[in-house]
């Protein structure tokens, strides 16, 4: 397999149940992100790890929890979330994360397919 | 602050028909701009990234231009494959640095 690879793609879920995302990478990529689509509404970026250290918090309430075990694989943990928590949840990853690195060339960013989350 | 603003939010061309989507920007100072495209049901896809103002790139019928304070998508001769909804972001050097600001995005629909 090749690019960014997420799972499920569907999620229906109640709000007291627990459920995980599931990302991986096949770009050899270190650094890895997780963002929120909602209708109208430009990406909100939630979290940033770069070679598996967390370096981006987006204000993000403490029922999303990620993980990153190493630089392919990435999880976001649910739960007990709310219905305005329904929106497509995209995984991405780059080469590294260049925050504070000025020297350092810009590389896109690359997408997966999503996960359609819904909350009952 | 730093802010991305894409107008118009839905375009409908026939066939052929030319035309430009506008993303705008406002940052501390600019490392980078992109446009992805998305369809239906994906992940946005890269098309481009443009460093400095005065730079172009090209791809098929597509043409991303950039100035100091925005960048256009030209698309020309557009067929029914183009529709997808378009996607700036910026990536700034101060503030939101290293993070993409994306805008809302334009739909973009083409009849045969």
């Amino acid at each position: 397999e090749t690019g960014v690879t997420q799972t499920p793609r569907h999620l229906v879920m109640g709000m007291t149940n627990k459920k995980s995302l599931k990302c991986e990478q096949h770009l050899g990529h270190n650094a890895m992100y997780w963002y929120k689509q909602s209708a109208k509404k430009p990406l909100e970026l939630m979290f940033v790890y770069n070679f598996k250290e967390q370096t981006e918090n987006n204000s993000v309430p403490s029922r999303f929890s990620p993980e990153c075990p190493n630089s392919s694989h990435l999880f976001l943990h649910l739960h007990t979330l709310q219905p305005e928590d329904s929106a497509l949840y995209l995984c991405a990853s780059s080469p590294q994360h260049l925050r504070g690195n000025p020297a350092t060339g810009n590389q896109p960013q690359h997408f997966g397919d999503g996960t359609r989350l819904s909350i009952l | 602050e730093d802010q991305v603003t894409q107008s118009p939010e839905a375009l409908r061309l026939q066939e052929g028909e030319s035309s430009s989507l506008n993303c705008s920007y406002t940052v501390s100072g600019l490392r980078g701009l992109f446009w992805y495209r998305q369809d239906p049901g994906k992940g946005p896809e890269f098309l481009f990234t443009l460093y400095s103002a005065g730079e172009e790139k090209e791809k098929e019928r597509l043409k991303a231009t950039l100035t100091k304070k925005e960048s256009f998508l030209h698309i020309t001769a557009p067929k029914p494959e183009d529709s997808a909804t378009y996607l700036c972001a910026v990536q700034a050097t101060g503030g939101s640095q290293g993070n993409l600001i994306f805008g809302k995005g334009t739909k973009l629909s083409v009849k045969p």
